[in-house]
């Protein structure tokens, strides 16, 4: 079975922190993504990567980064944390255009 | 106008139901479409995936895709208490690498 983990379940952050979001899969895929959830709004895409160091915005990058060094790795960082940035934050992987695997999600709150 | 509308719901229903959900999409490129499961509080997980119309079955759950409608359809028989949670429909069209669209999701309650 295909298996994502996130670093962290809960978060409680500052405004102004600078917050790392870590995110493994273990299958060897080359896509991974990461997701914001809100309620009403849906899944909206923040940053994926096809291939280690390479990185693609999303739908809603700004306030963001990533990182991809290992194939099997992929952070988001939040440079500056915000309370706007308060969310469900879900990272998941693919291989070739198929289906995406996610993690449990990290709930980070900014206060 | 979303590329993929679902509605929010909540849907509640009695267990031993047969539960209906239900995607419309604007983009007729869509050719790969999944129906993913979320229980609160953690992340969605795939239940159904399939490219071609007509019916797929699996255990319980039947996935449906009429694309000359552009509707999609998830069947859910016998619900269970179990089967409460949000199912959210996904989907990609051939040439959009692995970019995958979302509904907002169809949040189940399925009562004892």
């Amino acid at each position: 079975d295909v298996k994502v983990t996130q670093s962290s379940r809960y978060l409680v952050k500052r405004t102004g922190e600078k917050v790392f979001l870590e995110c493994v899969q273990d299958m060897d895929h080359e896509n991974m993504f990461w997701y914001r959830q809100d309620p009403g709004l849906g899944l909206r895409l923040i940053y994926f990567s096809y291939d280690v160091k390479m990185k693609e915005k999303g739908d809603i990058p700004e306030g963001y980064s990533v990182s991809r060094e290992k194939k099997e790795r992929f952070s988001l960082i939040l440079e500056s944390a915000s309370t706007n940035q308060t969310s469900m934050y879900l990272c998941a992987s693919s291989h070739g255009a198929g289906t995406q695997y996610f993690g449990p999600g990290t709930r980070l709150l900014v206060l | 106008q979303k590329e993929v509308e679902q509605d929010p719901g909540p849907l509640s229903v009695p267990e031993g139901a047969i539960v209906s959900l239900n995607c419309t999409y604007s983009n007729s490129a869509f050719q790969y479409f999944m129906w993913y499961r979320q229980y609160s509080r953690k992340g969605p997980e795939l239940l159904m995936y399939t490219y071609s119309s007509g019916n797929k079955e699996d255990g319980r759950f039947t996935a449906q895709v009429d694309k000359s409608s552009k509707y999609i359809s998830l069947f859910i028989r016998d619900s269970q208490p179990s089967d409460s949670a949000t199912y959210l429909c996904a989907m990609t069209a051939p040439g959009a690498g692995n970019m995958l669209t979302f509904g907002g999701g169809t949040r189940l309650m399925v009562k004892p």
